[in-house]
């Protein structure tokens, strides 16, 4: 397909274990973007990369979240010990250009995740 | 940091009416997007429109990036046309979307 990809689409947890939550954005985007959607909520801006460079972690909200792009294509965000404060649809993004400039971003469909 | 306030909070319309949804921004951006965010969570770009109007079928926009404020315009209503929209700014000079606070749309039959 031509659109942004996510896997799983849902994912149960328990308290504790490790989750890695996987993205395929359009083929060619240079820009990666993670957001955190709680229930109700707009997206919130969690991280960026633009190929395989993260430059921008400031929203990620504990040392227990981690993304990776190693190859500027395909990126993983990580949870660690997972809290059930960590539940969310966990979005991403992807844009063609240099994001200063024109960057109309394209949304996955998220990752629902629930933690018990 | 800036802020993004959207209006109506909630709307409720018959099929065949029309509206207009509003996105007020606190400070100057140079990317704006209104996104449908539809039952199922997917969030669907409508418009990428930093500045100036635009139409697609029913639905058009305008951003009036000077006076800090865009609006999405709806004819016609659809009951497809149910769910959140949001408007979603970055700041000149940043590429954080920052998320207004929605607006809940539903269109009845």
């Amino acid at each position: 397909g031509a659109g942004v990809s996510q896997s799983p689409r849902y994912k149960v947890a328990k308290r504790g274990q490790d989750v890695a939550l996987r993205c395929d954005p359009i083929s060619g985007h240079v820009s990666l973007f993670w957001y955190q959607q709680a229930l109700g909520q707009g997206p919130e801006f969690l991280t960026y990369f633009q190929n395989e460079a993260q430059l921008d972690k400031s929203g990620l909200p504990s040392d227990r979240f981690f993304a990776e792009r190693p190859e500027g294509s395909v990126s993983t965000l990580k949870i660690q010990r997972t809290q059930q404060e960590d539940s969310a649809v966990y979005l991403c993004a992807s844009s063609f250009s240099h994001p200063y400039a024109y960057n109309e971003q394209f949304f996955g469909p998220g990752t629902r995740l629930t933690v018990l | 940091g800036i802020q993004v306030e959207q209006s109506p909070p909630d709307l409720i319309l018959q099929e065949g009416a029309n509206s207009t949804l509003r996105c007020n921004f606190s400070d100057s951006v140079n990317n704006l997007q209104w996104f449908h965010q539809n039952p199922w969570g997917q969030l669907i770009n409508l418009f990428y429109i930093p500045s100036g109007t635009k139409q697609n079928g029913r639905l058009s926009a305008t951003t009036v990036a000077t006076e800090r404020y865009s609006l999405l315009y709806i004819s016609s209503s659809q009951t497809t046309d149910s769910g959140v929209y949001f408007c979603a700014v970055a700041l000149s000079g940043t590429y954080k979307y920052i998320f207004g606070t929605g607006t809940r749309l539903k269109v009845l039959a």
